[in-house]
């Protein structure tokens, strides 16, 4: 069982160059997230999607942008990477919206120079 | 809004001990979910175990249990007899829809735990 799959696990940038996080599941699930972990900063929400066309801002969307192409899959862009942006992303869905158990990718470390 | 405190950065306990993880919460819901997630170094998110604000019982499953009081907005992660495997990130998290707040789970910053043989 597949669950949650994100691309790339790792990447390398320089900062001002563009990327985009792939991030699909398997488990028929409405919605879906984006975290970020920083050292000493626990998960924070940077955008999350609902349901399939909706999107909305979350913790710290600042810099980002994403699409939910279909239910399966969400999808996280850097336009113009910052060092700041250096950090782990993991995707994540959920049955319920709320109330539910997150799934998580093995999430994508990204390293802006 | 919400906000998980977790007040131990760090933690060494001694193979066998049983250990408890301190999380207190806020939150202006009256139906909302609370979460325990197990990080590993290899970096992986494994959920432990869920306690709805609702349920009487105390949520257990094998050696988790949740010491949940909700008067004192605290989940507490019970870990008995600690094995080896047990060091890891141990994040509290919650759930709930503030009428206009984000979806998902807000988190902690995590407890490291390190079980010393």
């Amino acid at each position: 069982n597949a669950g949650v799959t994100q691309t790339p696990k790792f990447q390398v940038l320089k900062t001002g160059q563009s990327m985009t996080l792939q991030c699909a599941q398997d488990m028929n699930h409405n919605s879906m997230y984006w975290y970020r972990q920083d050292p000493g900063m626990g998960l924070r929400l940077i955008y999350y999607s609902a349901s399939e066309g909706t999107t909305d801002k979350g913790e710290v969307p600042n810099g980002y942008n994403v699409s939910r192409l279909n239910k399966r899959e969400f999808s996280l862009r850097l336009e113009s990477a910052a060092p700041s942006q250096t950090s782990v992303y993991f995707c994540a869905s959920s049955a319920s919206r709320n109330t539910g158990e997150l799934f998580f990718g093995e999430g994508s470390r990204l390293t802006v120079l | 809004a919400q906000k998980i405190t977790q007040t131990q950065p760090g933690m060494f306990v001694q193979e066998k001990e049983a250990v408890t993880l301190d999380c207190t919460y806020d939150t202006s819901d009256q139906s909302y979910g609370l979460f325990w997630y197990k990080q590993p170094s290899s970096g992986e998110m494994i959920f432990l175990i869920y306690q709805g604000s609702y349920d009487e019982q105390n949520a257990t499953e094998g050696r988790y249990s949740l010491n949940f009081q909700k008067a004192r907005k605290s989940a507490n992660l019970v870990i008995s007899a600690s094995q080896l495997g047990d060091s890891a990130m141990y994040f509290c998290a919650m759930s709930g829809y503030s009428g206009g707040g984000a979806d998902g789970l807000t988190f902690g910053k995590g407890t490291h735990l390190i079980i010393q043989p």
